[in-house]
């Protein structure tokens, strides 16, 4: 099926610095998720993207968080500065449609220290 | 609020036997509900969905059921295999907007 790729696999970076997760979506694709996951638990959601904005966020998504997509080039999210209860896995995807089926990345693991 | 719940949280099952895994929402105009399935270290992997207009799903050994009134569903797989386990994520979602996933059923398969 359609591959959504994020880079990198694996972070860990220390509280307080910048960190920015990756994600290559489904080529033709126009709709972009980011995803929280903490070990064990379900996948909640952060925010979509479409069109160069922000369509919908959650409480989760902080003022540290932002997102973007500069000319077609990786849909990123940053988190400037970090906390300790950023650690998680960030699972990036896309659809074609809102609403629509949404396709996974393998996820970002990312450890706060 | 929890707008999508599941159950049980861990179920283990023999090679053959049909694992049923079920799910519960809360917001009635969830139109679109797919179910999820992932492997330890990877993504959700899409692995069978069903619209609110029909009461039935299929694909091979996967069927999903749907009761629009009760508002719950259940995912049931038959002749379940060692390669089945892992964890199923139920998930709604109604027209434009992001989907709201249940904490997920962990399913063992014993051969």
């Amino acid at each position: 099926g359609p591959k959504v790729l994020q880079i990198p696999s694996h972070q860990i970076i220390d509280m307080g610095q910048m960190v920015t997760l990756n994600c290559d979506p489904v080529s033709n694709h126009l709709y972009f998720y980011w995803y929280k996951q903490i070990l064990g638990q379900q996948m909640e959601f952060l925010v979509n993207f479409y069109n160069g904005k922000v369509m919908e966020k959650s409480k989760l998504f902080k003022d540290q968080f932002s997102v973007e997509r500069p000319d077609g080039s990786y849909f990123t999210l940053k988190i400037q500065p970090t906390a300790l209860e950023d650690s998680a896995v960030y699972f990036c995807a896309s659809s074609l449609a809102g609403g629509d089926t949404q396709y996974f990345g393998p996820g970002t693991r990312l450890l706060v220290l | 609020q929890q707008q999508v719940r599941q159950s049980p949280q861990s179920l283990t099952v023999w090679e053959g036997e049909t694992a049923i895994l079920n799910c519960s929402y809360e917001n009635s105009a969830f139109d679109y509900f797919p179910w999820y399935q992932q492997f330890p270290g990877e993504g959700p992997a899409l692995l069978i969905a069903i619209r609110s207009v029909s009461d039935k799903k299929e694909d091979g050994r996967f069927t999903i059921f749907f009761n629009k009134r009760e508002k719950k569903l259940s995912l049931h797989i038959t002749d379940s295999q060692p390669g089945d386990s892992a964890t199923y994520f139920c998930a709604a979602s109604t027209g434009y907007q992001n989907f709201y996933f249940g904490k997920g059923t962990s399913l063992t398969v014993i051969p």
